[in-house]
């Protein structure tokens, strides 16, 4: 069971590039998020989606946009990158609420410069 | 404003002692809190959670206390084990969609 699968792990662009992060899942979960984290600070999150079909902004959207291509799938798109987003993006899922617990992906590390 | 925070970014346990670790928060709204552990190049992956209702929760070497007139608690690991040197996050449930709000981390050294 590969659980929560993102790629790449590591990518390097230059302000302005366009990029879309991929995560997957195997668990038959309903909701995926993505998160951001930076040196110093706790994990952000930046879009989640709570079953196939939706998705809803959460604390830092700004320069992101998001697709939850099925119920596998959600991608995160950087349309114009900034060097504010360079930061590793962790991918997550959860199968139930009652379960209360996140899966989450081994990370990307994103340099933008 | 951090609504959840860990105030001690690092912390260094001998190997076989206790190791305490803690979060504040702002908000008496928060009903249900999580402790993750994180490793190097790795996810964060659930260690311990708590709802509001009680004041400790214990789950083998690992126990997480609850003071909610202090909107403070703590997560003891009992005895300390090499393989628990990792980073640390409280979190806590902000909203029925389960987005959480995270302290920064505490990166635990256990010292053999």
């Amino acid at each position: 069971n590969a659980g929560v699968t993102q790629t790449p792990k590591f990518q390097v662009l230059k302000t302005g590039q366009s990029m879309t992060l991929q995560c997957a899942q195997d668990m038959n979960h309903n909701s995926m998020y993505w998160y951001r984290q930076d040196p110093g600070m706790g994990l952000r999150l930046i879009y989640y989606s709570a079953s196939e079909g939706t998705t809803d902004k959460g604390e830092v959207p700004n320069g992101y946009n998001v697709s939850r291509l099925n119920k596998r799938e959600f991608s995160l798109r950087l349309e114009s990158a900034a060097p504010s987003q360079t930061s590793v993006y962790f991918c997550a899922s959860l199968g139930s609420f009652g379960a209360n617990v996140l899966t989450f992906g081994a990370g990307s590390r994103l340099t933008v410069l | 404003d951090q609504q959840v925070k860990q105030n001690s970014p690092s912390l260094s346990v001998q190997e076989g002692r206790i190791s305490i670790l803690n979060c504040d928060y702002t908000n008496s709204m928060f009903d249900y809190f999580l402790w993750y552990k994180k490793y190097p190049a790795e996810g964060p992956t659930f260690l311990i959670s708590i709802s509001s209702i009680k004041d400790k929760n214990e789950d083998g070497r690992f126990t997480v206390f609850l003071n909610k007139s202090a909107k403070h608690l703590s997560l003891h690991i009992v005895p300390s084990q090499p393989g628990d040197s990792a980073v640390y996050f409280c979190a806590a449930i902000l909203d029925s969609n389960y987005q959480l709000i995270w302290g920064a981390g505490t990166k635990l050294i256990i010292k053999p």
